[in-house]
């Protein structure tokens, strides 16, 4: 079956500083791939995504490219800021006929001043 | 432009106690519906999808039970509510349609059982 994995948190960083979160997956065919954001006590809202290899997904400075020769979709943010901290999960949903996505396990960024 | 909608937002109910939490969808028609639970510190556990009225797929045995009575809304149910049921419950639409479709989630309800 599909899976995803991430990177275990929490990722401390102090403002300004690189991001990089680990995504990557097990899918058969040509999944679509995501990134979700969750700020605290609300539901998950989409950041970017990518339909096919080699797409770059990007929103608010964050970017991810699909790779499907690591099989990876690694989110990453040139300067992060404290309003960037949230959790972070990957998501993917599979080609030929799949209703269920699935979600990796979060990661959890904090970001000081 | 589409909007969900979950309520209510917080509930706390005894152990034993019935549970009903509602989910409606607007500006879409004939969405797949999700219901999620999310555990504190924890990813997301899927529960219950819909493709259409009247179809539920269950993905996990429980307590719960989830209904779709009309095209935009979907309720979860529960009879007799067990302290395990405590978390934050999560509703979700897609486009209808498998691949390249993204979620959009609701709010959320955050439901303590004690």
């Amino acid at each position: 079956g599909n899976s995803v994995t991430q990177m275990e948190g929490p990722v401390t960083l102090s403002e300004e500083a690189f991001l990089t979160i680990n995504c990557t997956y097990t899918a058969t065919g040509y999944p679509s791939l995501f990134w979700y954001v969750q700020y605290p006590g609300e539901g998950l809202q989409l950041l970017l995504k990518a339909t096919k290899a080699d797409d770059k997904g990007s929103n608010k400075g964050f970017e991810a490219t699909y790779r499907k020769e690591t099989t990876s979709f690694h989110l990453e943010k040139g300067s992060v800021q404290v309003s960037d901290s949230a959790v972070y999960f990957c998501a993917l949903r599979g080609s030929g006929g799949s209703y269920i996505p699935t979600f990796g396990r979060g990661t959890s960024l904090i970001v000081h001043p | 432009s589409q909007t969900i909608h979950q309520w209510p937002a917080t509930l706390v109910q005894p152990v034993g106690s019935p549970l009903s939490l509602e989910c409606t969808v607007e500006g879409t028609s004939n969405p797949n519906l999700y219901w999620y639970r999310q555990a504190a510190g924890r990813g997301l556990q899927l529960l219950f999808y819909s493709v259409g009225i009247g179809q539920i797929s269950s993905e996990v045995p429980q307590n719960l039970s989830a209904s779709r009575p009309q095209d935009r809304q979907f309720i979860l149910s529960s009879k007799k509510l067990l302290l395990s049921d405590s978390g934050f419950y999560l509703c979700a639409w897609s486009a209808t349609g498998t691949s390249g479709y993204e979620q959009y989630f609701g709010p959320g309800t955050r439901l303590t059982v004690t």
